[in-house]
């Protein structure tokens, strides 16, 4: 069964305006990743924040992390229509096992 | 991609027939993994290995079986095609560092 579940399943900004989605986990986790998907495409990884960290950034991304709630926010600023995708959030518990990933939150960014 | 190819990229096949489905990486990874995309399911884990001879079965492993038999390879099978394996599946790599790195993914059709 999923681990992570992305709120919301949509959401649809202004270029320039910044997007935030959530992602909720229910057991405990090694680290926190998030992807980007682009239409008929592969997943591509964006950022990795470890159990023991609380934020991290990477360049427009700002990523999230609360343990005790098993909850993390991925916040894209200034966003561009370039950003439009599905972005999903995936868990392990361990450096051996396999990513378990969420449904998904899809991005429109609008010029 | 890091080095991650999948093929067929795209294939049509009857119900009842086998399908192999097959991944190749050049990164010298030990751990792979066959993923599935299905609307409104995300990505489920189909089976993963974690080395040569090495693998395990994931959340929605029925009617599929796995080979390794070199690093660089892994192989997906459909014992007998069914409609509801028509999907999309993914291969992908996890990397030192925790992250996984996917191939463009296999569009697969089964009527």
């Amino acid at each position: 069964s999923q681990q992570g579940e992305e709120d919301p399943q949509a959401l649809s900004i202004q270029e320039g305006e910044n997007a935030t989605m959530n992602c909720s986990y229910k057991t405990s986790i090694n680290n926190l990743q998030w992807y980007r998907q682009n239409s008929g495409r592969g997943l591509v990884h964006l950022i990795l924040i470890r159990s023991n960290e609380r934020e991290k950034h990477s360049g427009r991304l700002r990523v999230t992390l609360d343990t005790s709630k098993k909850s993390s926010s991925l916040l894209i600023t200034a966003s561009r229509a370039a950003d439009t995708a599905s972005y999903f959030c995936a868990t392990d518990d361990s450096g051996n096992t396999p990513l378990v990933f969420g449904k998904g939150t899809r991005l429109s960014v609008i010029a | 991609d890091a080095g991650i190819t999948q093929s067929p990229r795209h294939k049509v096949t009857e119900t009842g027939t086998p399908v192999t489905l097959r991944c190749h990486q050049t990164e010298n990874h030990r751990y792979m993994y066959w993923y599935r995309q299905d609307p409104g399911h995300g990505l489920r884990l189909i089976h993963y290995s974690y080395g040569v001879k090495d693998t395990d079965k994931g959340e929605v492993s029925d009617g599929y079986s796995v080979s390794r038999s070199k690093t660089e390879d892994f192989l997906l099978t459909l014992e007998s095609a069914t409609s509801s394996q028509t999907s999309v599946y993914f291969c992908a790599i996890k990397g030192g560092g925790g992250e996984a790195f996917f191939g463009q993914g296999t569009r697969l059709t089964v009527v």
